[in-house]
């Protein structure tokens, strides 16, 4: 079964600083989603992660891969207050087309 | 077309109603899904259609019983669900290759 535990589960940011978030999972998957969530809303997804050693950026969030070490990092430099919500990683269950959330990541951004 | 439509966007019900929540998306995507999550909680796989058939049934409750019309709808029809089911109920659907999956904006649900 695939399990996925991600940390930390809160994160409150200064404006400005950088910070990792980190994404485990316990068996083989070649793939991994991104996705933010605002309160009340639903999920958009932010990044596709679809080979060892895939890193992908857009704006101030970087992610990147390590099938490897089932390691995936969410970066977020200079953080603003945007930022804030909560961060899911994903991986994707092996040959299969359905994926398994990690608790997520509620990250408040402070001025 | 590039999102995912969900209706109602709220529904509150008794234990003893009947109700249907409805999915539609039309970007041609192959496999469809629906997800329950509740408050500060990650969404939690229901269900998954992958060409119409069901393909995986992650040992919902039968109270839940879900329906692919065709390979644009997706519904779950509700019947004497518990308090404890009140939750969002997501539905996505993703394009092959990827497996990018695009979510809709769910519906919030109460169960009196």
């Amino acid at each position: 079964e695939l399990k996925v535990e991600q940390n930390p589960l809160f994160l409150s940011m200064q404006e400005g600083k950088n910070y990792t978030i980190y994404c485990n999972y316990s068996t083989t998957s070649d793939r991994l989603y991104w996705y933010r969530q605002d309160p009340g809303k639903s999920l958009e997804s932010l990044f596709v992660l679809l080979s060892n050693g895939a890193v992908k950026q857009e704006g101030r969030l970087m992610a990147s891969l390590d099938t490897k070490a089932r390691l995936s990092t969410l970066h977020i430099t200079a953080a603003v207050h945007d930022l804030s919500a909560t961060y899911f990683c994903a991986p994707a269950r092996y040959n299969n087309n359905d994926m398994r959330f990690g608790a997520g990541t509620r990250l408040t951004v402070k001025p | 077309d590039t999102e995912v439509t969900q209706t109602p966007k709220h529904l509150v019900m008794g234990m003893t109603n009947k109700k249907s929540l409805k999915c539609e998306q039309h970007m041609g995507h192959r496999a469809m899904y629906w997800y329950k999550q509740k408050a500060k909680k990650p969404p939690e796989l229901m269900f998954v259609y992958s060409y119409e058939k069901l393909s995986i049934n992650e040992s919902v409750p039968s109270r839940f019983s879900p329906e692919c019309p065709n390979s644009s709808l997706l519904n779950l029809h509700l019947h004497a669900l518990q308090p404890e089911d009140s939750a969002l109920y997501l539905c996505a659907s993703s394009q092959e290759g990827t497996g990018e999956q695009f979510f809709g904006p769910g519906t919030r649900l109460t169960v009196l």
